[in-house]
């Protein structure tokens, strides 16, 4: 168990929706980190949050966006979905916000779009 | 473009056998570079890392990995394979500016 928490664990949804992904980080972790594994693209890295703040941004489409909140957890929204945003969307956290520093990922949100 | 090559999709290995996953990267600079494992509907963990210095580097769970600079690769081995080994790994590089690029991830099978 890598401290991480993320709800839900399967989503079910349909093309056009909108959904809410939620993750928090180990306690005591001040940067979050989103990234989308599917079998066409692989995982990549969506988007980075440290104490609040955007850190950096990967591949991630306008169509998503997300936020990290006070408390330091984080949520990441997908909206007018598609049949192709179906993947594993996993969170992980890290102490600091330097690429150096060790990442923990949670078990990931299984979004399936019909 | 930064990227990530891991040329074996599949491997297999007999129990107790040695292993090595091969890692390529393309950037211009050293990169920091990471392996990760993936056991299925698991979410991944950090074998080990390499941001300077020593160019092997130790991990957990006896894994080991060579940084060459002369072949941009960090290839990941272990001396001795073990059943529960058997998982997906992916190598990772951060290319500056907090940008992470992953490999397509190689699965290893272990056969007893």
């Amino acid at each position: 168990d890598s401290g991480v928490t993320q709800t839900p664990k399967h989503l079910i949804t349909a093309t056009g929706q909108r959904v809410t992904l939620r993750c928090s980080p180990r306690s005591g972790d001040l940067s979050v980190y989103w990234y989308q594994q599917s079998l066409d693209q692989g995982l990549q890295f969506l988007i980075q949050y440290y104490n609040g703040e955007e850190r950096a941004k990967g591949n991630i489409l306008e169509r998503f966006s997300a936020q990290q909140f006070p408390d330091l957890h984080s949520e990441l929204n997908l909206s007018s979905l598609e049949l192709g945003d179906s993947a594993l969307y996993f969170c992980a956290s890290s102490e600091l916000a330097g690429g150096y520093n060790e990442q923990f990922f949670g078990p990931g949100t299984r979004l399936t779009v019909l | 473009a930064q990227s990530v090559t891991q040329p074996d999709i599949h491997i297999t290995v007999s129990e107790g056998a040695s292993l090595e996953l091969r890692c390529n990267y393309s950037y211009g600079a050293t990169p920091y570079l990471f392996w990760y494992v993936q056991s299925p509907g698991q979410g991944l963990q950090l074998l080990l890392k390499y941001f300077s210095g020593d160019t092997l580097v130790q991990g957990i769970k006896g894994f080991e990995a060579e940084f060459k600079r002369s072949q941009s690769s960090f290839n990941l081995r272990k001396p001795s394979v073990h059943w529960s080994d058997a998982a997906e790994y992916f190598c990772a590089v951060e290319s500056g500016g907090n940008q992470f690029y992953f490999g397509t991830g190689t699965s290893l099978t272990v056969i007893p």
